[in-house]
């Protein structure tokens, strides 16, 4: 079954720790990323990822850190910079297209982390 | 500044009463439009992807269709598992990224 996982399904830190969220695909897709979900606001792009060893900070990049050393992994480090993590988190994959077409994306399931 | 605004915010419908769902965006031309659903604690699943003006996409009791300002996601006489938060996103002409609005929580009664 192709798909986007997301592990952990729950996640809880203590103030001033890092935690990183995990994201594989078996999608074979080039670009990756990860939105962050508060109530009643939309997804806000965090940060993103066209190929191998190369990522963009999006829109709230601040606290956050990235790697993409496997096409397949895009884990997300929630740092103890970042000033209200308790969030939900999505991992989102896509075809990419040159010159951008259409980015049809697709999501995990999420990762809910509570700051305790 | 590229936006996405839905409305109404939340609506409640009794099973079979058909409504739309209201997406308007302003960019910088536009690639594409996608219509998502999302059920609570879960990840949003994909519905639709529309790009030009006039078109129309269909499944199940859902239809999109876009016009040069705005997308609508008309739902004919839903059901209680249609209950969930609907989400449209653009994509900027150019652009990889995309500007999702703040969803629209739909909710069917029995």
């Amino acid at each position: 079954d192709g798909g986007i996982t997301q592990s952990p399904k729950y996640l809880f830190r203590k103030e001033g720790q890092n935690v990183t969220l995990s994201c594989e695909q078996n999608l074979n897709h080039d670009a990756m990323y990860w939105y962050r979900q508060d109530p009643g606001q939309g997804l806000r792009l965090i940060y993103y990822s066209q190929i191998v060893n190369d990522f963009q900070k999006g829109d709230i990049a601040e606290g956050y850190s990235v790697s993409r050393e496997k096409k397949e992994s895009f884990p997300l480090t929630v740092t103890s910079a970042q000033k209200n993590p308790t969030a939900f988190y999505l991992c989102a994959s896509s075809i990419l297209n040159m010159p951008p077409l259409l980015n049809e994306q697709f999501f995990g399931p999420g990762t809910r982390l509570t700051v305790l | 500044e590229d936006q996405v605004t839905q409305s109404p915010e939340a609506l409640r419908l009794q099973e079979g009463e058909s409504s739309s769902l209201n997406c308007s965006y302003t960019v910088s031309g536009l690639r594409g439009l996608f219509w998502y659903r999302q059920d609570p604690g879960k990840g949003p699943e994909f519905l639709f992807t529309l790009y030009s003006a006039g078109e129309e996409k269909e499944k199940e009791r859902l239809k999109a269709t876009l016009t040069k300002k705005e997308s609508f996601l008309h739902i004919t006489a839903p059901k209680p598992e249609d209950s969930a938060t609907y989400l449209c996103a653009v994509q900027p002409h150019g652009a990889q990224k995309l500007v999702f609005g703040q969803g629209t929580r739909l909710t069917i009664n029995p």
